[in-house]
């Protein structure tokens, strides 16, 4: 176990709803990434956030928006959800001095969300 | 041309031989090279990290980084079948890497 934890763990929901999903990093990490992961493919970088502030984006539309709280944890907000938008996301954590410390990121278990 | 390109498998060696993941980038600025590890229905798990050009060893895992051919890979000695996962090569792109980009992942079977 890495001490990252994401909610809920499964979620299905319909074309065009919003759907928010939540992460806590591990004590005494500061950055969250969130990642996309489709169905037998690598994760996608969604965008991270560092000491609540958002520190590089990835290839994501707007309506893939986020926040980080002052306890660094961090949510992950997707609207108008498309059929496409069925993945695994994933968050990890990492305790970045000035953000983007990969060598050190921790995956929670991912919240697998199923739009119809 | 995809951005990190790996070889999808599956890849089946028996336990205690040596298998051999390959993973090449397009992105000549990236900095940091990582392997990790997914079992099915599970998250990544990181393996390792390289930073510089060479081999780098930690306990039965080799990575080696050649950045002039934009090259990583991962050497597991001594396979067992609990290596069997899907292994994941990420490159850290951007100021302060602050953007990873994953390969699709190389299956491995390891068979008792």
């Amino acid at each position: 176990e890495t001490g990252v934890t994401q909610s809920p763990t499964h979620l299905i929901k319909t074309r065009g709803q919003q759907v928010t999903l939540r992460c806590s990093s591990q004590s005494g990490h500061n950055t969250v990434s969130w990642y996309q992961q489709a169905l037998g493919q690598g994760p996608q970088f969604i965008f991270q956030y560092y000491r609540e502030e958002e520190n590089g984006r990835g290839n994501f539309p707007p309506r893939f928006s986020g926040l980080q709280f002052p306890n660094y944890s961090s949510e992950l907000n997707v609207n108008a959800l498309e059929l496409d938008d069925s993945a695994l996301y994933l968050c990890a954590s990492s305790s970045g001095t000035s953000g983007g410390a990969f060598e050190t990121q921790y995956f929670g278990p991912g919240t697998r969300l199923l739009v119809l | 041309q995809k951005e990190v390109e790996q070889n999808s498998g599956p890849l089946s060696v028996p336990e205690g031989a040596i298998a051999s993941l390959n993973c090449t980038y397009s992105d000549r600025g990236s900095q940091s090279f990582f392997w990790y590890r997914q079992y099915s229905g599970k998250s990544p798990e990181l393996i390792m990290f390289i930073y510089s050009n060479g081999d780098k060893e930690d306990g039965r895992f080799t990575a080696q980084l050649n950045k002039a051919s934009q090259y990583v890979s991962l050497l597991i000695r001594d396979s067992q079948p609990s290596d069997s996962a899907t292994y994941l090569c990420a490159v850290g792109l951007g100021y302060n890497n602050n953007d990873m980009r994953f390969g699709a992942g190389t299956r491995l079977t390891v068979k008792p």
